[in-house]
């Protein structure tokens, strides 16, 4: 059964600062990658989908990194802003014939102080 | 496009009651998920539908819980009698393809709150 973890689980950092948001998955079989972003009481985002095929993608100031080998993804924020404050959550579809279903990891809180 | 469009965004309801969520997917998408998010389990899955015929319901919790969607714009997750228990935020997403070998980008709705008294 595919297990997602995601480090840290909160985390608070001053405007401006770039920083890297973790998460591993323990079936390396995977599809691809999904990153999500949620504001409280919100839906939601998808930010960044990461084919297996591929090692990174990028969006704006946003760029995920995909290791399948050792079951690792990151997500790069550079120059954060206060407006980046949310709970970011990973997805992996489950592996053989239902990688329709997502399993998601717990998300990161993550807090831009200005 | 719209997005995923869900409603109510909110619903308070007496325990024993009947409950409708509604869910219109993206425009040309035809996979369709219901999710529950609650603080103790976070996400789950609780239905997913492909080209309007339900292909996975093992997430349902139980009798109690039932979902349709009888066209492609168009769905409806029920919880009759609700129970507090079934308190959360119920999400709606939608994908392009999908079928069994899916794993294409998942676009969810805003989310339905629901509060079981």
């Amino acid at each position: 059964k595919q297990e997602v973890t995601q480090i840290p689980a909160a985390l608070s950092v001053p405007e401006g600062e770039n920083l890297v948001l973790n998460c591993s998955f323990t079936d390396s079989a995977i599809y691809n990658l999904q990153w999500f972003r949620q504001d409280p009481g919100k839906g939601l985002t998808s930010l960044l989908l990461i084919q297996s095929s591929q090692r990174e993608q990028t969006s704006g100031r946003l760029n995920a990194s995909l290791d399948k080998s050792s079951g690792r993804s990151t997500l790069y924020i550079a120059a954060s802003q206060p407006g980046d404050s949310a709970t970011y959550l990973c997805a992996v579809p489950n592996s053989g014939g239902s990688n329709y279903k997502l399993t998601f990891g717990k998300g990161t809180l993550l807090t831009v102080n200005p | 496009d719209a997005g995923v469009i869900q409603s109510p965004r909110h619903e308070v309801t007496e325990m024993g009651q009947e409950v409708t969520l509604r869910c219109k997917p993206i425009s040309g998408h035809n996979s369709l998920f219901w999710y529950r998010q609650t603080m103790m389990r976070g996400l789950e899955l609780l239905i997913y539908f492909n080209n309007n015929v339900p292909i996975d319901d093992s997430g349902m919790p139980e009798d109690r819980f039932s979902a349709k969607m009888p066209n492609a714009s168009f769905s409806t997750l029920k919880i009759q009698p609700s129970e507090p228990r079934d308190s959360a935020v119920y999400f709606c997403a939608s994908s392009l393809a999908g079928g069994l070998m899916g794993g294409d980008e998942q676009f969810f709705g805003p989310g339905t709150r629901l509060t079981v008294l």
